[in-house]
């Protein structure tokens, strides 16, 4: 079963436009991530909000968590055109291995 | 460069074929994980293996094993490769420190017909 539901499902904006996407999951947890995917590729991984953080930074990038709603944001400032890819939040809700949950990904395009 | 090797890239099977995917990394990774994409579906985990000589199965193991043959590799096999496993595969490995997640490889496009 999916941990993470993102929102929206696909999302198109112009350059230079902020981008936000939403990750919602349904038990507790020791992390959330958040990785890229461009078409055909494997999987990168751009940040991680431990529980106990409620945002983060990093370049261009904002995520935010609340683990009362469990939820979680990502936001990209300043749009590129490189920036267009799937975006997956995943959680890490174990205490031993790290075994992640995906989410079914946001689906961004950025627009010239 | 360091990272996560994935062998083939592309591989078309029969139903009934079997065949090994072929998973190494080169980062002293301690786990190392299999996952299916499916359009739609997000990643689905289908084995991990939490250190050498472990495995365990992940959320859809069915029609899969996995071998840990060392610290640096971790296959997985189709015994008798059904049309319902037709998906993308990705390997990943992580080390002790959960901040830098996952490192995945670049992907296997299988499919059975």
């Amino acid at each position: 079963s999916q941990q993470g539901e993102e929102d929206p499902q696909a999302l198109s904006i112009q350059e230079g436009e902020n981008a936000t996407m939403n990750c919602s999951y349904k038990t507790s947890i020791n992390n959330l991530q958040w990785y890229r995917q461009n078409s055909g590729r494997g999987l990168v991984h751009l940040i991680l909000i431990r529980s106990n953080e409620r945002e983060k930074h990093s370049g261009r990038l904002r995520v935010t968590l609340d683990t009362s709603k469990k939820s979680s944001s990502l936001l990209i400032t300043a749009s590129r055109a490189a920036d267009t890819a799937s975006y997956f939040c995943a959680t890490d809700a174990q205490r031993g291995a790290q075994k992640l949950v995906f989410g079914q990904g946001t689906r961004l395009t950025i627009n010239p | 460069n360091a990272g996560v090797t994935q062998t083939p890239k592309f591989q078309v099977l029969k139903t009934g074929q079997s065949m090994t995917l072929q998973c190494a990394q080169d980062m002293n990774h301690n786990s190392m994980y299999w996952y299916r994409q499916d359009p739609g579906m997000g990643l689905r985990l289908i084995y991990y293996s939490a250190s050498e000589g472990t495995t365990d199965k992940g959320e859809v193991p069915n029609g899969y094993n996995v071998s840990r043959l060392n610290k640096r590799e971790f296959s997985l096999r189709l015994e008798s490769a059904a049309p319902s496993q037709t998906s993308v595969y990705f390997c990943a490995s992580s080390g002790r420190d959960r901040s830098y997640g996952y490192t995945f490889g670049s992907g296997t496009r299988l499919t059975v017909v």
